[in-house]
């Protein structure tokens, strides 16, 4: 079965500052991997997404993710943030033979002045 | 191309009361999908859908049920509400590759009173 652990509940990083967002999975072959962004009363939009080739992959609004399989995991960097890059951030994983993507629980960005 | 939308967008219900969400896409994707949103928890497949006429439980399916009458519409319905189907919901499709990702309405606030 595959599953999908975000560690950090609440993150709160100062404006101007680089992000990191741990995501780690349990896959049994090569995953599919996603990361979403949901801002508030907003639908989830796609970031990012790997599921083969390079290991490093970029995103919309300078986001970008390695994934590491040594590590089963999927971590979501932005070098610098803003303010709007509040909100939820969720990590997602599915792969060949399955037709369903599972979450996890999210992690919610803060961001101060 | 409205993409996937999702009606209504807010709702009190009463125990015992029924009612069905709405979703439809125009992006002539095969795969759909109900997940439930609640706080801390991320989302949690309901049920899901790979073609008309098609439909498999998720994670939770209790207390739900679906149809697939048609590609465009994928409709969820609450036959006797209960406080513990509070959440938000979303509808989200796909082409048939999950390696694409999802693309998500904008969710129903479904409260039951």
């Amino acid at each position: 079965a595959q599953s999908v652990t975000q560690p950090d509940i609440h993150i709160t990083v100062s404006e101007g500052a680089s992000l990191e967002l741990r995501c780690n999975y349990s896959y049994g072959a090569t995953p599919y991997l996603f990361w979403y962004v949901q801002s508030p009363g907003q639908g989830l939009q796609l970031l990012l997404k790997y599921f083969s080739g390079d290991t490093l992959v970029q995103g919309i609004k300078g986001f970008e993710a390695e994934f590491k399989r040594s590590q089963s995991s999927f971590n979501l960097r932005k070098p610098s943030v803003h303010w709007s890059d509040a909100a939820e951030y969720f990590c997602a994983v599915g792969g060949p033979g399955y037709s369903t993507l599972t979450f996890g629980k999210g992690t919610m960005l803060l961001v101060s002045p | 191309n409205a993409g996937v939308t999702q009606t209504p967008k807010f709702r009190i219900l009463k125990i015992g009361q029924s009612m069905t969400l709405q979703c439809t896409q125009d992006m002539n994707h095969n795969y759909m999908y109900w997940y439930r949103q609640d706080p801390g928890m991320g989302l949690k497949l309901i049920y899901y859908s790979v073609g008309a006429g098609i439909t498999d439980k998720g994670e939770v399916p209790n207390g739900y049920n679906v149809s697939r009458s048609t590609t465009e519409d994928f409709p969820l319905r609450l036959e006797l509400a209960a406080p513990s189907q509070t959440s938000v919901y979303f509808c989200a499709s796909n082409v048939d590759r999950v390696e694409d990702g999802y693309t998500f309405g904008s969710g129903t606030r479904l409260t039951v009173v």
